[in-house]
């Protein structure tokens, strides 16, 4: 069955570190996508980027970066230099297109930046 | 940059009450979905709609839930008789289509019921 793992709960860094959030996924699909969202304390959900199954080539924006890894069915997200406004519960999903289009979500990585 | 937009914002019920959450997917989209999130839980999928249908719904969309797109433009959710466990933050999305298309989410109902 389709599932997404994030076993960190609750990370606490100070300001400037650099911090990964981890994302393990399950799916017995070849096509899928894999997504980041973060959702800072207003509420809302900020896409932070898609994935598809066949690119598994990291991706750099900016102070963020993602690891994506078959092998090891693991997606993870790392914050370089972070700051205060990085502060926020940042979900990892997932979706099987050629079974339907919902998006299964993580619980989530609740991600406190110290100043 | 269109988007999705959501009203109200936060809406407060009392139990057994009926609620209507709506949301105005982008203008061009096709496909409409709802989620839940229960405060500090994950999000959930609801359900999907294409073509005035229910296209796929989840085990937590039952008899209570019902969603309709009343006009061109308004996407609605329906809670007939709501309970103190339907309290959460409701999402809408909207796509172009399916398979490589991008959900655009909307900024969430906050529903409280008391």
């Amino acid at each position: 069955a389709q599932k997404v793992t994030q076993a960190q709960t609750e990370i606490s860094v100070v300001e400037k570190e650099d911090v990964t959030l981890d994302c393990v996924y399950e799916t017995r699909d070849t096509t899928y996508y894999l997504f980041w969202y973060k959702q800072p304390p207003s509420g809302e959900l900020v896409f932070l980027i898609r994935r598809n199954s066949f690119d598994e080539q990291n991706e750099i924006s900016g102070r963020y970066s993602w690891n994506f890894q078959k092998s090891t069915s693991s997606f993870n997200f790392t914050i370089t230099a972070s700051q205060v406004v990085d502060s926020a519960v940042y979900f990892c999903a997932l979706s099987e297109p050629l079974r339907d289009d919902k998006i299964i979500f993580g619980k989530g990585t609740r991600l406190h930046i110290l100043p | 940059e269109p988007e999705v937009t959501q009203t109200p914002s936060h809406q407060v019920t009392q139990m057994g009450q009926e609620v209507i959450l709506r949301c105005v997917p982008i203008s061009n989209h096709l496909y409409f979905y709802w989620y839940r999130q229960i405060l500090g839980q994950k999000v959930e999928f609801l359900v999907s709609f294409y073509n005035n249908e229910i296209s796929e719904k989840s085990e937590i969309f039952d008899d209570q839930f019902s969603v309709e797109r009343p006009d061109g433009s308004n996407f609605t959710l329906k809670i007939r008789s709501t309970k103190l466990e339907d309290s959460a933050m409701y999402f809408c999305a909207s796509s172009a289509g399916t398979d490589s298309y991008e959900q655009y989410f909307g900024p969430g109902t906050r529903l409280t019921v008391t």
